[in-house]
């Protein structure tokens, strides 16, 4: 199958900073790409819906401001958390499509 | 809202033995489905996919069925391994929604030796 990257691997950051996590298609262009949130023992939840070379497409309840998402090039689609909080702190996935979803391995953030 | 739920939170398989995950979905308009294996802090690996057009397709080891009629679907490992110990969601895509998914909330399997 088709392989996704994701860095960091994990963040620690104080409260009131921005962490941006990276998602890379290494050997396909994703013209889509997703990104998810996983709280622990819960499932995936659909944040938004990355598109190459135009805005993101949101989730209801997902905050656009706080939440940037930009997608450059056909294989990078990046994640910024800004002004992050506590409750924040969660599993970070993305996912790029060929044929099905193909997910990265997840950004483990923890906001203090 | 509709969504993608699953029958049992957790099952336990003796290692040799076959196992059968089940999957609930209750919107008629999903016409594609997918069985994830997510270990702890890892991502979501792809097992295997199902079309609407399709009620059954095996890969190695697994096999997944759908039934439309009552909107269930199954995924069955067979000979389950140690290294199949994960939890295991299914997704669902809804027809003409774009490519995003819903997952459901996964079961947990246990392989025990």
């Amino acid at each position: 199958g088709a392989v996704v990257s994701q860095h960091p691997s994990w963040v620690i950051c104080k409260s009131g900073t921005s962490v941006k996590i990276e998602c890379r298609s290494l050997d396909f262009q994703a013209t889509t790409m997703f990104w998810y949130r996983q709280f622990p023992k819960q499932s995936l939840m659909l944040m938004a819906t990355s598109n190459e070379g135009s805005k993101a497409t949101y989730e209801q309840g997902v905050e656009k401001d706080k939440f940037l998402i930009n997608h450059a090039s056909l294989t990078l689609s990046t994640l910024t958390v800004t002004s992050a909080h506590p409750e924040d702190s969660s599993f970070y996935i993305c996912s790029g499509k060929q044929e099905t979803q193909y997910f990265g391995p997840g950004t483990r953030l923890l906001v203090l | 809202g509709e969504s993608v739920g699953l029958h049992l939170p957790t099952l336990s398989v003796q290692e040799g033995d076959n196992s059968i995950i089940n999957c609930a979905y209750s919107n008629s308009a999903s016409d594609y489905f997918i069985w994830y294996k997510q270990e702890s802090g890892k991502g979501p690996q792809f097992i295997i996919d199902i079309r609407s057009n399709m009620d059954k397709r095996q890969g190695q080891r697994v096999t997944v069925l759908l039934n439309k009629t009552v909107k269930h679907l199954s995924l069955q490992i067979a000979a389950t391994q140690p290294g199949d110990s994960a939890v295991y969601f299914c997704a669902e895509n809804i027809q003409n929604s774009g490519y995003a998914l819903n997952f459901g909330k996964g079961t947990s399997l246990l392989v025990t030796p």
